[in-house]
């Protein structure tokens, strides 16, 4: 079966502190993992993926099939960081499913 | 202000009423996705299209129905049939590149079915 988990519902940490979102998935053929994020009153947009490598407002995320991860990571997290995070999986197709959201808060 | 407008924002209907939302865009994209968000249950595809006059169901299709007569539309018809349809529907679309698509997202729909 395909499926996105994100383990946690909520993340909070302190400004300055590392975080980590969780994404695990479950698919049999060769997966395209995306992060989405949703900041407070905008629409719902990509934030980076994983064939691209890149870093987008010092997020990363590495794609590791051994353990079907893709979890996110920033190293200093900073207040405007705090928002809705949603990990999605492309299957064949165009067939995009999502998990369930993690909520991160960043406390000042 | 170009991308995916849906309308209306909020709905109210009657128990047993069909309804449908209304989903457009004008970013030339091949791919159209239905979505819906419930709390605690992230986002969950109801339809998807990948071309005109083609559809597919997702994971949660009972309910729902589509159409894809246009490129640039996408309507999604909520049925009497559909047991729980208070929810939050988002409307997506899509480039139709072989990977790496970004996903772009609509507002949203409130159905608050009474």
């Amino acid at each position: 079966a395909q499926r996105v988990t994100q383990p946690e519902k909520l993340l909070s940490v302190f400004k300055g502190a590392p975080v980590e979102l969780k994404c695990n998935y479950s698919y049999s053929g060769s997966p395209e993992l995306f992060w989405y994020v949703q900041y407070s009153r905008q629409r719902l947009q990509l934030l980076l993926r994983h064939i691209s490598r890149e870093s987008i407002k010092g997020f990363t995320a590495d794609l590791n099939k051994g353990e079907t991860s893709f979890h996110l990571k920033k190293p200093f997290a900073q207040e405007e960081d705090s928002a809705m995070y949603y990990c999605a999986l492309r299957t064949g197709g165009f067939k995009t499913i999502f998990g369930a959201g993690t909520r991160l808060f960043v406390k000042a | 202000d170009g991308g995916i407008t849906q309308s209306p924002k909020y709905l109210f209907r009657k128990e047993g009423q069909n309804v449908t939302l209304s989903c457009e865009q004008n970013l030339n994209h091949d791919a159209m996705y239905w979505y819906r968000q419930d709390p605690g249950q992230g986002l969950r595809l109801i339809y998807y299209s990948q071309i005109v006059n083609d559809f597919q169901k997702g994971d949660i299709a009972e309910g729902y129905s589509v159409s894809r007569e246009k490129k640039e539309s996408f309507p999604l018809t909520v049925t009497s049939a559909q047991k729980n349809p208070t929810a939050f529907y988002l409307c997506a679309s899509s480039m139709a590149l072989s990977s790496g698509n970004t996903i772009y997202f609509g507002e949203g729909s409130w159905l608050t079915v009474v």
